[in-house]
């Protein structure tokens, strides 16, 4: 079975601090895509970053930075110097590659407050 | 840049009734689904569509759920009998190809009293 779990339900922090959420993952597939998608107060869902399992490289775009580590399942993401506009629930997502399905599972979410 | 666009961005309607709630895909997309978040919860999928055909669905997408692409632009969910426990917010999403990423439309919330 396929499974996300972002155990850190809420967040708060003040503007310009580094913030790390945290997303595990289970799957039995050797091979899958992760996702970080952003639902701001406004509720669409904007796309962040895909990351195939079969590339560890770590990614930075920005302020924004995701740590990928198969032996521990987990893909987490950074934000540094968090801003108020940061503020958002965002979503960590598995999906399987290749096969019959295509479908995205997502963990429930962390909902990072960044005050000012 | 282009974009996956919802219609309506509220709706609400009576228990019982039927609902068409409807999606534009990204123009040279393939892929399409429709996911729901129950508010304060995960998105969940419901189902996915290629091809003019259903490729997969979840049980929460049961025989009240329908979906069309009735012509080469939109998609359509439609619940025929809409129960209190419907009300979500409903997620549009499309990719062009099934190993790159989904891009979701603002969603459409639904109300049912």
């Amino acid at each position: 079975a396929q499974k996300v779990t972002q155990a850190q339900t809420e967040i708060s922090v003040v503007e310009k601090e580094d913030v790390t959420l945290d997303c595990v993952y289970e799957t039995r597939d050797t091979t899958y895509y992760l996702f970080w998608y952003k639902q701001p107060p406004s509720g669409e869902l904007v796309f962040l970053i895909r990351r195939n399992s079969f590339d560890e490289q770590n990614e930075i775009s920005g302020r924004y930075s995701w740590n990928f580590q198969k032996s521990t399942s987990s893909f987490n993401f950074t934000i540094t110097a968090s801003q108020v506009v940061d503020s958002a629930v965002y979503f960590c997502a598995l999906r399987r590659y290749g096969g019959a399905t295509n479908k995205l599972i997502f963990g429930t979410g962390t909902l990072l407050a960044v005050q000012p | 840049e282009p974009e996956v666009t919802q219609t309506p961005s509220h709706q609400v309607t009576q228990m019982g009734q039927e609902v068409i709630l409807r999606c534009v895909p990204i123009s040279n997309h393939l892929y399409f689904y429709w996911y729901r978040q129950i508010l304060g919860q995960k998105v969940e999928f419901l189902v996915s569509f290629y091809n003019n055909e259903i490729s997969e669905k979840s049980e929460i997408f049961d025989d009240q759920f329908s979906v069309e692409r009735p012509d080469g632009s939109n998609f359509t969910l439609k619940i025929r009998s809409t129960k209190l426990e419907d009300s979500a917010m409903y997620f549009c999403a499309s990719n062009s190809d099934r190993n790159t990423e989904a891009f979701f439309g603002q969603g459409t919330r639904l109300t049912v009293v």
